[in-house]
């Protein structure tokens, strides 16, 4: 299994601040088409995990402007910036390239 | 809407099988490659079979490769996984999710527990 490094896993943060979350995967997530695979989600307590991001750097529909993705290759990371309670949630990287998809360990991003 | 309805979690035994189900609704079914995630009890998300839209292509996560059998019927809209010889570390959320043409997963269930313990 293709396996995804994230750092760090716990991530407190000042209201107003800017969070940054690294992700590494083992091998490169560019595929045969060019594009890569590499997401990001964001999971709040008790809900199922919402995408945020795919291919790097493409925000979903109704995902504010403050999350941005950014890498390539092997090494992605994504950014917080002025954050708000609401984003309160444990944030995963997940390939897309390799059968099954595999996810980062998880970053929990709290607000001190 | 997408929906995805996952049922079939129970309290087993370690040893014992169990097959979870998936019925999904609000989008072609039979076009979609699809996903069962799996989250342990206050860990993170894995991934544990994904299935091609046609049933020709299967991937198992090592973890559970040679236990676990997915498999779809897409005139039932329906997903499943067949899981045997389950172990203690199988216990979690089990997760069905609907695959998304640009590597990803864009929409998920509310999932269905697995305890297996003795």
């Amino acid at each position: 299994d293709l396996e995804m490094t994230q750092s760090p896993l716990s991530l407190p943060v000042t209201l107003g601040q800017s969070a940054s979350i690294s992700c590494r995967s083992g091998r490169s997530l560019v595929s045969s088409d060019g594009n890569t695979y590499l997401n990001w989600l964001q999971q709040r307590p008790g809900q199922s995990p919402r995408r945020l991001i795919y291919q790097v750097s493409n925000r979903d529909s109704g995902v504010p402007d403050r999350f941005s993705g950014s890498g390539s290759g092997t090494d992605f990371t994504l950014k917080i910036s002025r954050v708000e309670a609401d984003d309160v949630a444990v944030y995963y990287c997940m390939q897309g390239i390799g059968w099954p998809y595999t996810f980062g360990q998880g970053t929990k991003l709290e607000i001190e | 809407e997408v929906y995805l309805v996952e049922s079939g979690g129970a309290v087993v035994q370690p040893g014992e099988s169990l097959t979870l189900s998936c019925t999904a609704s609000g989008f072609p079914f039979g076009k979609y490659n699809m996903h069962w995630i799996r989250q342990r009890p206050g860990k993170g998300l894995e991934g544990v079979s994904i299935i091609r839209n046609d049933g020709g292509q299967i991937g198992y996560a090592d973890s559970v490769k040679g236990r676990f059998t997915i498999s779809r019927d897409n005139s039932k809209n329906s997903l499943y996984l067949q899981m045997n010889s389950l172990r203690s570390d199988d216990s979690g959320l089990y997760i069905c999710a609907k695959d998304s043409p640009n590597g990803s997963i864009e929409h998920w269930g509310q999932g269905t527990l697995v305890s297996v313990s003795s």
